[in-house]
């Protein structure tokens, strides 16, 4: 098990772009949160996904959206991009809430 | 507010010396406390959460629910816990997590 993947590594958009980021979760986990890690700062939490319903959220806007599919992976999009949205973007799965597994990240840079 | 206080951005330890990583908190109600730490060029990765009282890689962490702390300790340290280290709550089963900015800890040589 390759544990959590997420692509693409790494990522530079333009302001005002939109931008689709993904996540496998860990064999077995039916649970995905999304997290940004801007520079110099703890993750925050964005938003959580069960069962393909967004089941808890941040203090993110509306620009920020999610979707989970079937086979429980999940896409994190922001539309709109701006300069400080640029962070790392981590996800984390689990099956019990606890035991949240993360990914290594996706880098996201906005010029 | 819910809210993870971690005063140190970064601390230097001497090899062999006791390290104490600080965390405060801030929830009204009982949250679960966790410790999160990420080496080098790894994922983030869990430490250890004060429900099941372990202690990982010779690290305790003890709630104190008066002070409202959950500091990270360890009696020797050792060269390979240089890391980030982060500390985080949650308010229960299913509800997000919340985590500090983080303290670098650096072992001297």
């Amino acid at each position: 098990d390759a544990g959590v993947t997420q692509s693409p590594t790494h990522l530079i958009k333009t302001r005002g772009q939109q931008v689709t980021l993904r996540c496998s979760p860990k064999s077995g986990h039916d649970t995905v949160s999304w997290y940004q890690q801007a520079l110099g700062q703890g993750p925050q939490f964005i938003f959580q996904y069960y069962e393909e319903e967004e089941r808890q959220r941040g203090n993110f806007p509306d620009r920020f959206s999610g979707h989970q599919f079937p086979n429980y992976s999940s896409e994190l999009n922001v539309n709109a991009l701006l300069l400080g949205d640029s962070a790392l973007y981590l996800c984390a799965s689990s099956r019990s809430y606890y035991e949240q597994y993360f990914g290594p990240g996706t880098r996201l840079t906005v010029t | 507010a819910q809210r993870v206080t971690q005063p140190e951005k970064l601390l230097s330890v001497f090899k062999g010396a006791p390290v104490e990583l600080k965390c405060n908190y801030s929830y009204s109600g009982s949250p679960e406390l966790f410790w999160y730490v990420q080496y080098s060029r790894q994922r983030l990765q869990l430490l250890l959460r004060h429900i099941s009282r372990e202690s990982i890689k010779g690290f305790t962490a003890d709630l104190n629910k008066g002070e409202t702390s959950f500091h990270l300790k360890k009696p020797f340290a050792q060269e390979e816990d240089s890391a980030m280290y982060y500390c985080a709550l949650s308010g229960g089963r299913d509800d997000k997590i919340i985590f500090g900015k983080g303290t670098r800890l650096h072992i001297l040589p």
